[in-house]
């Protein structure tokens, strides 16, 4: 899989929205963006993932730039629960058993 | 969706001794399972992959003998670290794989401290 770079840490105000970007500039056609988020001690939470389009659900927005080699996550009204590691993971989707590949992900701090 | 159980959710054991951590997938079937390890402050390492009725594949480094993996059932998946050491204490965490979804979904974790 692909590798991703990530700011290690960002803060964001409560209420505010949180745009975590990731760089991927390696990354195949038919390899997909997820994100993930690991608030401490847990195990980590599917947020969402995407091949070209933008994508929204009920906890996020995800942003791929045309050209795919980078994208953001954008959590649209911040709160504290919401101060995490997130994690953007490139792999291919559906048919591949293959492991997910976790880097060092941003550490997102929500601050009232 | 789809809920991935660990048992237990934290355990301290005495050095020399073993400990068996259980990974189920609630309300799916999972052919593959994977098994990570998270030192503090560090990311998910994977560990080993294991795939249903048939012996795990363990990711370089990591030893076989010490950390048995069994994935008896399409449900159930079962990690034991023998002979615990102190440097075996971590954060243990094991994914399932969903043959219907094609999506992995994370267990809650399990806390080992070896003392």
């Amino acid at each position: 899989d692909a590798k991703t770079t990530q700011p290690p840490s960002m803060d964001c105000a409560e209420g505010r929205a949180a745009n975590l970007p990731c760089n991927h500039s390696t990354i195949s056609g038919n390899e997909y963006v997820y994100w993930y988020r690991q608030i401490h001690s847990q195990g980590p939470q599917y947020i969402i993932h995407g091949l070209k389009n933008n994508e929204t659900n009920e906890m996020a927005s995800l942003i791929i730039t045309e050209d795919r080699k980078s994208s953001t996550l954008i959590l649209p009204h911040a709160t504290l629960r919401d101060t995490a590691v997130y994690y953007c993971i490139v792999r291919v989707a559906r048919g591949s058993q293959g492991n997910l590949i976790f880097g060092k992900g941003t550490k997102l701090s929500v601050k009232p | 969706g789809a809920v991935v159980s660990q048992h237990p959710s934290w355990v301290i054991c005495k050095s020399g001794t073993s400990v068996k951590i259980e990974c189920r997938s609630l309300d799916f079937q999972a052919t593959t399972m994977f098994w990570y390890r998270q030192f503090p402050k560090q990311s998910l390492m994977l560990m080993a992959t294991s795939n249903e009725g048939s012996k795990a594949t363990y990711e370089q480094g990591v030893e076989k003998d010490k950390f048995l993996i069994n994935h008896a059932s399409l449900t159930l998946s079962t990690l034991t670290v023998t002979s615990a050491h102190p440097e075996d204490s971590s954060f243990y965490i094991c994914s399932a794989y969903g043959t219907a979804s094609y999506e992995q979904y994370f267990g809650p974790g399990t806390r080992l401290t070896v003392t």
